[in-house]
Parts: C-alpha cells; structure tokens; sequence
C-alpha cells in the first residue's frame, strides 16, 4: 500500500456540488498539505495541518475548506465546485522539523 | 515572503544529450532548495535537496544540482538523459521561519526525443 493514499483518483462534478477529497497516510507523519497544481502555476498550498487541533489556511483558501480527522487523515472539502476549481489535487505529509515531504499520487478533479 | 521561477516552461532534448533545467529563487536569507519529478500519474518524488554546506549537491537518478548564491539560482543538470526521464521537473524553496513549508516554481516539462 502506497505511504499517502488519496481517493477518488479521478471525479467529475458539477457547478455547485459539494465534494469531499480524501487523504490517508501510514507514515506517521504529524504534518499534513492540500495542494492544487495547475499547468505554469506549480503546486500551491491550499490548506495545512501540523497537527489534529492545527488547521492553518494556505495561500488560496478560498472556496476550500478542511478536517483533519485523525492523524493520519485530512479531508479537503469543495463546499460549492466552480468549473476554476478544476485541478489536480495532492495531499503531502512531513515529519515535524523536517522538509521530507511525501506526496500522494494525486486527485484529479473536472468540474462542469 | 519566498518565490520561486522557473523561467522554462518546456524543454525538449535528445536522449544522451545534456540537460540544464534553470530555477531562480527569491529570499532574504540562505533557503532551503529543492527538486522534485513528477512522472505522469504520479505524486512528486524528490531528486536532491540543499540545506548548507557543498554548493554541488547531488541527487538520485544521475542528477545534481547547484546552489548559487550571488545568482539566487538553484540549476538542476544530468550529463546524458535517458528517455525515462520525460516528466515535469519543480524546484521548491523553503524557508527556515516558515515551519517546512515549500513555495513551488510553476514546472518545466522535459521531453525526450530519441
């Protein structure tokens, strides 16, 4: 099993859906990252978590929303998809003190 | 606050011929570098990274890379490129009063001719 596991691998939605975008670890890891990467933008920081009771807004947070259920879980929430909200999505964890991030495999998300 | 450019957004090169993919960084103190490949459907793996110390870093997969300070660049090489190699290359910059966060340069996609 992959170390960060996101789910779903692939999803369309519709304008003004609500969807949810999973994230799951096994490497222990206290930190946790939302990004989006877009073609010529690079990955940017939605939202972050350095542990269950720290939720921290990353540059683009608007329209985003997050919940870090667990320590190994951190669910990235599009509470009313726009079509600018499609991208593709991945999910990170680092140790605390340490840049040895780890990404997931990544969410593709359309939204129509 | 950090920023990173990578000033090509597309490079082709023939496979065994030499690559050099540019990475500028802004910030005011000595960063933390990074590069990290993306293959297609994949997650980012990282390449190499520079804290401190040998400006020449070296890397897995036969790349290195080197810190210039006076030129705020962190410029990714390998001698021979492989066809295996096509993917989106990012170089990331963190710093040291921002808790390991990473600020990504937009990307250069390397493509391979054989």
């Amino acid at each position: 099993d992959a170390d960060v596991t996101q789910t779903p691998r692939n999803r369309i939605t519709k304008t003004g859906k609500r969807i949810m975008l999973e994230c799951s670890q096994t490497k222990g890891h206290d930190r946790m990252y939302w990004y989006r990467q877009d073609p010529g933008l690079g990955l940017r920081l939605i939202y972050y978590s350095f542990d269950v009771k720290d939720i921290n807004k990353g540059e683009i947070s608007d329209g985003y929303s997050v919940s870090r259920q667990a320590q190994a879980k951190f669910s990235l929430s599009l509470e009313s998809a726009i079509p600018n909200q499609t991208a593709l999505y991945f999910c990170a964890t680092s140790p605390q003190g340490n840049y040895g991030y780890t990404f997931g495999s990544g969410t593709r998300l359309t939204v129509v | 606050a950090q920023s990173v450019t990578q000033p090509d957004i597309h490079i082709t090169v023939s496979e065994g011929a030499s690559l050099e993919l540019r990475c500028n960084y802004s910030y005011g103190a000595t960063p933390y570098l990074f590069w990290y490949v993306q293959s297609p459907g994949q997650g980012l793996q990282l390449l190499l990274k520079y804290f401190s110390g040998d400006t020449l870093v070296q890397g897995i997969k036969g790349f290195e890379a080197e810190f210039k300070r006076s030129q705020s660049s962190f410029n990714l090489r390998k001698p021979s490129v492989h066809w295996s190699d096509a993917a989106e290359y990012f170089c990331a910059v963190g710093a040291y009063n921002a808790g390991n966060m990473l600020t990504f340069g937009g990307g250069t996609r390397l493509m391979v001719k054989p």
